[in-house]
């Protein structure tokens, strides 16, 4: 069946530093991927997504890039900023009858 | 106010109680869904609801019931609540069609304590 899988936290960096937290998925055809951020206290947020092969999710710096030949979406960001410390969550959906299935979630922290 | 609104946000209930969650969302959206999260297992869909007259199992639907009232309102029940049902709830929407489609609209969440 259809998963994702998202590397394990906790990911602690220093304000400034470069990001990169990885997903990869399992699923036929073309499955849509996002990104969803949880900020303390909240419920989800979508941060971006890519609907096909090679398409670039974009917002606030951040980035992620549908690669279908290693199966992955990994969110990265060049600069870090404390406010950006939360709980990232990979997920995947495929048809528009589909369930969205969610990866267990990274928890990042930056220093000041 | 909230695009999505849950009910309540913290409740501490003892085992066996029966237990109630709301949901109601001003999105306009047909589809709502139930997920509950646990530190480490990411979020679980419960029950999903595609329209009014829809009503679907998730990956973890033992153990709980859901009623969708109209399309604004969606509701998750817990008959006799046990303390492995202890987790974080999420209620969330979102549109049937177009480029919304299979993107979620969530709630702040209910933390639900079960002793």
């Amino acid at each position: 069946g259809n998963s994702v899988t998202q590397m394990e936290g906790p990911v602690t960096l220093s304000e400034e530093a470069f990001l990169t937290i990885n997903c990869t998925y399992t699923a036929t055809g073309y499955p849509s991927l996002f990104w969803y951020v949880q900020y303390p206290g909240e419920g989800l947020q979508l941060l971006l997504k890519a609907t096909k092969a090679d398409d670039k999710g974009s917002n606030k710096g951040f980035e992620a890039t549908y690669r279908k030949e290693t199966t992955s979406f990994h969110l990265e960001k060049g600069s870090v900023q404390v406010s950006d410390s939360a709980v990232y969550f990979c997920a995947l959906s495929k048809g528009s009858a589909s369930k969205i299935i969610f990866g267990s979630g990274t928890r990042l922290s930056i220093r000041p | 106010d909230a695009d999505v609104t849950q009910t309540p946000r913290n409740r501490i209930t003892k085992t066996g109680k029966r237990i109630m969650l709301e949901c109601s969302q001003t999105k306009g959206h047909d589809r709502m869904y139930w997920y509950r999260q646990d530190p480490g297992l990411g979020l679980r869909l419960i029950y999903y609801s595609f329209d009014v007259k829809d009503i679907n199992k998730g990956e973890i639907s033992d153990g709980y019931s859901v009623s969708r009232q109209a399309q604004a309102k969606f509701s998750l029940s817990l008959e006799s609540a046990i303390p492995n049902q202890t987790a974080l709830y999420f209620c969330a929407t979102s549109e049937t069609r177009g480029s919304g489609a299979n993107v979620l609209t969530f709630g702040a969440g209910s933390r639900l304590t079960v002793l």
